[in-house]
């Protein structure tokens, strides 16, 4: 079975401060991995994806996450946040299967920039 | 380059009712899934369209059914709603590919039951 924790419901960090969302996952096989933001009233937004090859891997927006396979993990980072970051965060594994290529995502981590 | 619409934006409905919710896929796109976000969760996967075929599904009802048009546009249908369908629905699209493709993902229609 595939699943995805996302252990922190909230995250605070000040403007301009690194900041880290964690999330680890559990599937089957090679696992292709993504990060979502979602603002209010919004649908969700893709910011970057892990497939193969490079464990450190840049997306939108300054974003980056990197890929630990030992400790199956892909956490999302970003050196210097900004108020604009502040939104609702999924991380979302894709089982390597025949089929559907469905998403099988967390329950999402709340950031919030502070100024 | 369009991306994914969905429509309507909101839609109130009664116990035992059926809807209908519509999403037009981004250019170039012919895989088309739908998810439900119940408040305050993740996103659940509903089934996928690929060449207007059922090419997978979730852990929903058959209650639950879809459509997918030449255009591959998509449509979801609820039958006999209940107050526990009330969520925001999710369209996305993607390039068939497999596991790995990238699914952009619509504005969502918010759908209450009453």
């Amino acid at each position: 079975a595939q699943s995805v924790a996302q252990p922190e419901d909230q995250v605070n960090v000040a403007e301009g401060n690194p900041l880290t969302v964690k999330c680890t996952y559990s599937v089957s096989g090679n696992p292709y991995l993504f990060w979502y933001v979602q603002y209010p009233n919004r649908g969700l937004q893709f910011l970057l994806k892990y497939i193969t090859g490079d464990n450190l891997v840049k997306g939108s927006y300054g974003f980056e996450a990197e890929f630990n396979k030992s400790q199956t993990s892909f956490h999302l980072k970003k050196p210097s946040a900004l108020v604009s970051d502040s939104a609702l965060y999924f991380c979302a594994v894709s089982p390597d299967q025949t089929g559907a290529n469905n998403l099988f995502f967390g329950t999402g981590t709340r950031l919030t920039v502070i100024p | 380059e369009t991306g994914v619409t969905q429509s309507p934006t909101h839609l109130i409905k009664t116990r035992g009712q059926q809807v209908t919710l519509r999403c037009s896929s981004q250019s170039g796109h012919n895989t088309v899934s739908w998810y439900q976000q119940a408040l305050g969760q993740g996103p659940q996967f509903i089934f996928q369209y690929y060449r207007e075929e059922e090419n997978g599904r979730g852990n929903f009802p058959p209650r639950f059914s879809g459509l997918q048009f030449p255009n591959y546009s998509s449509e979801l249908n609820v039958n006999a709603l209940e107050l526990d369908d009330s969520a925001l629905y999710l369209c996305a699209s993607s390039e068939p590919g497999g596991p790995g493709e990238t699914q952009y993902f619509g504005p969502g229609t918010r759908l209450l039951v009453l």
